[in-house]
């Protein structure tokens, strides 16, 4: 079945860093790709998605591009901020999603 | 705008207890899923409903039942609580209409069970 593979582990950087966290994904066809994010303390809401192959998705300075000759959907940050630091998700369309990573930014 | 409602917040059960956690969208969304979400585990599905009157095992099922009441509505019960049913619960609900299969989840239910 449709499955996404985050990279492992939680990321802890310096404030204004760069930021990429990578995603790969098996799937039958080209289905939607999403990045989520959880806030402490909360649901998860969407960041940024794309539809199609080599579509970039985009939202609060996040990017990721629908790369389908390596399936994957990396996120990426050109300097992030201490309010960036959440649990970041990568997924298909539902339900598959993959494990999470905890993104801590610090001052 | 509401979106995904969820109820209670917060629920301490002593094991062995029962309890219903109730779901419900407005966004007139065909497909609704309950997650429980862990330490280090990530969201894992428990079930999901594709459309009104069919439902389907996730990936942790056991100990757990759900309702599709109607369109609006997907209720998750545990029969017998169990101390390895100590989790965060997420109903969420997706349509193709206009979202392309966006998720979208309710602010989570934090089950204690002693």
């Amino acid at each position: 079945g449709d499955s996404v593979t985050q990279m492992e582990g939680p990321v802890t950087l310096s404030e204004e860093a760069f930021l990429t966290i990578n995603c790969t994904y098996t799937a039958t066809g080209y289905p939607s790709l999403f990045w989520y994010v959880q806030y402490p303390g909360e649901g998860l809401q969407l960041l940024l998605k794309a539809t199609k192959a080599d579509d970039k998705g985009s939202n609060k300075g996040f990017e990721a591009t629908y790369r389908k000759e390596t399936t994957s959907f990396h996120l990426e940050k050109g300097s992030v901020q201490v309010s960036d630091s959440a649990v970041y998700f990568c997924a298909l369309k539902p339900p598959a999603f993959g494990k999470g990573n905890q993104v801590v930014v610090i001052p | 705008n509401a979106g995904v409602t969820q109820t209670p917040k917060f629920q301490v059960l002593k094991t062995g207890q029962s309890m219903t956690l109730q779901c419900a969208q407005d966004m007139n969304h065909n497909s609704m899923y309950w997650y429980r979400q862990d330490p280090g585990m990530g969201l894992r599905l428990i079930y999901y409903s594709a459309s009104e009157g069919t439902t389907d095992k996730g990936e942790v099922p056991n100990g757990y039942n759900v309702s599709r009441l109607n369109k609006r509505e997907f209720s998750l019960r545990l029969e017998s609580a169990a101390p390895s049913q100590t989790s965060v619960y997420f109903c969420a609900s997706s349509g193709m209409e206009d979202s392309g299969n966006t998720i979208y989840f309710g602010e989570g239910s934090w089950l204690t069970v002693v």
